[in-house]
């Protein structure tokens, strides 16, 4: 299956700076990469995903970048905010169906910190 | 916005005993999965569910674990003789498939915690 390596585990920023957290993938056949955002106590949430068909996504404050080649992708937060602090989790399909019946295979997630 | 549903929100029970984890996703999905994550580790895939049968399941879902649609909102996960390693917070999640062979954003529950004594 599907292994996913995440770094840092702890990422502290100055608020108003921005953050990068990065992964790499090992099957070479994955084509989607979300990354989910978790509050403590709280649900996984998606906060933006990218498939291998495109190599940049953005949506606002947040961006993710895809490098097929070298098999990683990393999420990009700019101007950071207070309620940015969280745990960042990456993740690939677990299986190899190509759709819906994939679970996921996450990383060991980032854990976010900004400083006011 | 709908969510998923998942009861209870917490669960203890003794080692060796049955448990039942529920689920409601949201209505018009067709996809539904079970994540295990243990404290302060990394969401773990168990399994995955369509058209009333398991699609996917990884190593972690062994024969003490199964999953049933018993109706036409439900689902749940059993664990038929739990032990002390099973403790957990359990999430549910469901998608909807728009096009066959792509992915869909997986909706999660908040998740059931189980600790197993």
């Amino acid at each position: 299956g599907e292994n996913v390596e995440q770094h840092p585990s702890t990422l502290s920023v100055q608020e108003g700076d921005s953050a990068v957290i990065k992964c790499t993938y090992s099957d070479s056949a994955s084509n989607y990469f979300p990354w989910y955002k978790q509050e403590l106590g709280k649900r996984p949430q998606l906060i933006i995903d990218i498939r291998s068909n495109v190599g940049e996504k953005k949506d606002q404050r947040i961006a993710v970048t895809l490098n097929k080649t070298a098999k990683h992708f990393s999420l990009h937060i700019t101007e950071t905010q207070p309620e940015d602090s969280a745990v960042y989790f990456c993740a690939a399909p677990w299986g190899k169906t190509g759709g819906g019946a994939d679970g996921l295979t996450f990383g060991k997630g980032t854990h976010l910190i900004i400083q006011p | 916005e709908p969510e998923v549903t998942q009861t209870p929100s917490h669960q203890v029970t003794q080692m060796g005993q049955e448990v039942i984890l529920r689920c409601v996703p949201i209505s018009n999905h067709l996809y539904f999965y079970w994540y295990r994550q243990i404290l302060g580790q990394k969401v773990e895939f168990l399994v995955s569910f369509y058209n009333n049968e398991i699609s996917e399941k990884s190593e972690i879902f062994d024969d003490q674990f199964s999953v049933e649609r018993p109706d036409g909102s439900n689902f749940t996960l059993k664990i038929r003789s739990t032990k002390l390693e099973d403790s957990a917070m359990y999430f549910c999640a469901s998608s909807f498939q728009i096009h066959s062979g792509q992915y869909n954003e997986q909706f999660f529950g908040p998740g059931t915690r189980l600790t197993v004594l």
